[in-house]
């Protein structure tokens, strides 16, 4: 069974204070890991997909980093319009489906 | 933003009563997906189509039926609600099986 945990579940920084989001995974064979940002009341917006160890995605002030085992989401000195909900979820080979991490909880403060 | 809508946004009803929610895309992907959103549980899959009168379960089906019969529309029907099934319910869309673009939610409450 494929399953995904995010840590921490709430992160609290202050603006400018860079850090880093982590998913852990096991799958049966990776065929992707993607990166959601949810802002309250409503749908995940997409980020990134990685699909191999070692990829890198970036996007503005958030980088997406892939190993065999974890992603993390790195963000560099974060705003307050960071502040969201994180998910990661991944996809196994031969697979239609995710499935999802829980989220972390960011909370950027000025 | 990706075509997706979803009706009604936010529904209450009452125990025993059947309640379909509604998806409609204008991207004309083939995958279509419905999830809830619970506290503590995150997103998790209920039904999905990979086609038209294509369906399979997910992890949390029980209690829920769907049917697709165009590919732009994908409906979820609870056959008797219960407040257990008080949720925010995402229909989500893909193209390729890869990455999935969200639906704005729909906030159901079972009294």
């Amino acid at each position: 069974e494929d399953q995904v945990t995010q840590s921490p579940e709430a992160l609290r920084l202050q603006e400018g204070e860079s850090s880093s989001l982590n998913c852990s995974y096991t799958v049966s064979g990776l065929r992707g890991l993607f990166w959601y940002r949810q802002d309250p009341g409503k749908g995940p917006e997409f980020l990134f997909t990685l699909y191999s160890a070692g990829e890198e995605k970036e996007k503005e002030r958030l980088k997406a980093t892939l190993t065999k085992k974890e992603s993390f989401l790195h963000i560099t000195a974060p705003k307050p319009e960071d502040s969201a909900t994180y998910l990661c979820a991944v996809q196994a080979a031969e697979d239609s489906t995710l499935t999802f991490g829980k989220g972390t909880m960011l909370l950027v403060s000025p | 933003d990706a075509g997706i809508t979803q009706s009604p946004r936010h529904k209450v009803t009452e125990t025993g009563t059947p309640v379909t929610l509604r998806c409609h895309q204008t991207e004309n992907h083939r995958y279509m997906y419905w999830y809830r959103q619970d506290p503590g549980h995150g997103l998790r899959l209920i039904h999905y189509s990979y086609g038209v009168k294509d369906t399979d379960k997910g992890e949390v089906s029980d209690g829920y039926s769907v049917s697709r019969s165009k590919t732009e529309d994908f409906l979820l029907t609870l056959e008797s609600a219960t407040s257990s099934q008080t949720s925010v319910y995402f229909c989500a869309i893909s193209q390729n099986y890869n990455e999935q673009f969200f639906g704005p939610g729909t906030r159901l409450t079972v009294l």
